[in-house]
């Protein structure tokens, strides 16, 4: 059964940091892209960022860069996102989402998410 | 960045078909043919229903289909059912190889 876990989530205050963490299980994490995707509060979902499988390209949408930071350990079949300098408008559930390509078939699989909440 | 335009909502009665549509631009809807459109329901994760504009993942219903023209890419829902109710997201992958999202469009089947 495919599985990914997000955890690290959680109430900073604004300017503060927080490191996500995505353990996956299941499926060939090393190759697949990996994504984190977030969705404030009754809003859309928001492409943050993503990684490539062997971790040698990465990139961002612009209101994270030079705040966030993709990661990931193949060894450990997990994906990180170090979040800094945080804004209250990055208040959001943050998915971590898995998309391979094998032929022209895509696989992609999402976590449940984890709450991020950033408030004085 | 702005997000890909979607209609906010759209409705139909069980049985009939309906369309949600997606307008990009020459960057990124009309400048691959990776779009792909998501199913969320309230509380859980968003669930791939067609991606690389046309294909169907393992497991999803026939009645779900996409299309698209120009920098305008389409999700045709047919034979409406009362479970099809929720929030649909269009994504496209840029020239800029970073993913877009739609704003979204709820669904409501009547």
């Amino acid at each position: 059964e495919v599985q990914l876990v997000e955890s690290g989530g959680g109430l900073v205050q604004p300017g503060g940091s927080l490191r996500l963490s995505c353990a996956a299980s299941g499926f060939t994490f090393s190759n697949h892209w990996m994504n984190w995707v977030r969705q404030a509060p009754g809003k859309g979902l928001e492409w943050v960022a993503n990684i490539k499988q062997d971790g040698s390209e990465k990139y961002y949408v612009d209101f994270v860069k030079g705040r966030f930071t993709i990661s990931r350990d193949n060894a450990k079949n997990s994906l990180y996102l170090q979040m800094n300098s945080l804004r209250v408008e990055d208040t959001a559930i943050y998915y971590c989402v898995g998309r391979g390509r094998s032929s022209l078939i895509v696989e992609e699989y999402w976590g449940q998410g984890t709450l991020v909440t950033v408030s004085s | 960045q702005s997000a890909l335009t979607q209609p906010a909502s759209v409705s139909g009665s069980p049985g009939q078909s309906i369309t949600i549509s997606c307008t990009g631009t020459s960057s990124d809807v009309g400048y691959y043919d990776y779009v792909s459109w998501y199913q969320q329901s309230p509380g859980e994760a968003p669930k791939l229903m067609i991606y690389d504009v046309t294909n169907r993942p393992s497991g999803v219903s026939s009645r779900f289909s996409g299309s698209k023209s120009g920098n305008t890419a389409s999700l045709t829902i047919s034979g409406l059912q009362a479970e099809d109710e929720a929030d649909y997201y269009c994504s496209s992958y840029t020239n800029r190889r970073i993913w877009m999202f739609g704003g979204g469009t709820k669904l409501t089947v009547l």
